[in-house]
């Protein structure tokens, strides 16, 4: 399944398939993102960051995406469980000015 | 390694009242933040320390609010009065050292209710 960032904060995937959450950035100046997963009670919990001189970053079952033409980031979750069902977060800042900026946040929920 | 913690993690108060939130960084980290959600928003950055100086506060809403951090470990952030917009969840993140960017690792915040 996939989202289109901010204006679709819900989607729901089928267990073991894979997830793309989509984010739109807007500050051209941005060159550290990062994306967070919160679940229910928690705060944010970091996932993975990628920097700007990057368009590609890979971890445990994720993968982030960064396309500097279009300002968008996007976080691909491979073989989706159960616990990967949290609000998911881009955030962005520029280096230098240590403060995040986050973008809505996404759902995701994971069907059995 | 313990993360960042937040205390109290509920608090609920009548407005015009006075509470103070603790957060308590990763040790060894000189980067702590304060970001607050309220409902139906986006996080939003309040203010970052570096050590027990303010570096930035630019996202402080009003003098209301009073942010310390003396002796660079512990910071407290202070509501007073409370105001009923002032509800929503208060967030405190820290990041190690200087220079390049740094992920910021948060706590599980404190709910503040004003009622």
């Amino acid at each position: 399944g996939e989202s289109v960032g901010l204006h679709l904060p819900t989607l729901s995937v089928q267990e073991g398939d894979n997830s793309i959450i989509n984010c739109a950035y807007s500050n051209s100046a941005s060159d550290y993102f990062i994306w967070y997963k919160q679940e229910s009670g928690k705060g944010p919990q970091f996932i993975i960051d990628i920097r700007s001189n990057m368009d590609k970053r890979q971890g445990q079952r994720v993968t982030v995406l960064l396309n500097k033409t279009v300002k968008h980031l996007s976080l691909q979750i491979a073989a989706t469980q159960p616990g990967d069902s949290a609000v998911y977060f881009c955030a962005e800042n520029k280096w230098g000015a240590q403060k995040l900026v986050f973008g809505q946040g996404t759902r995701l929920t994971i069907n059995p | 390694e313990a993360g960042v913690t937040q205390f109290p993690s509920h608090s609920v108060i009548e407005k015009g009242q006075t509470v103070t939130l603790r957060c308590d960084p990763i040790s060894g980290h000189d980067n702590l933040y304060w970001y607050r959600r309220v409902m139906g928003k986006e996080i939003k950055f309040l203010l970052h320390f570096v050590k027990e100086s303010k570096q930035d506060e630019s996202g402080m809403p009003n003098n209301r609010f009073l942010a310390e951090r003396t002796g660079g470990t512990y910071s407290t952030l202070k509501v007073q009065p409370a105001e009923l917009e002032d509800s929503g969840v208060y967030f405190c993140a820290s990041s190690q050292g200087s220079g390049d960017n740094q992920p910021q690792h948060f706590g599980d915040g404190t709910r503040l209710s004003i009622l």
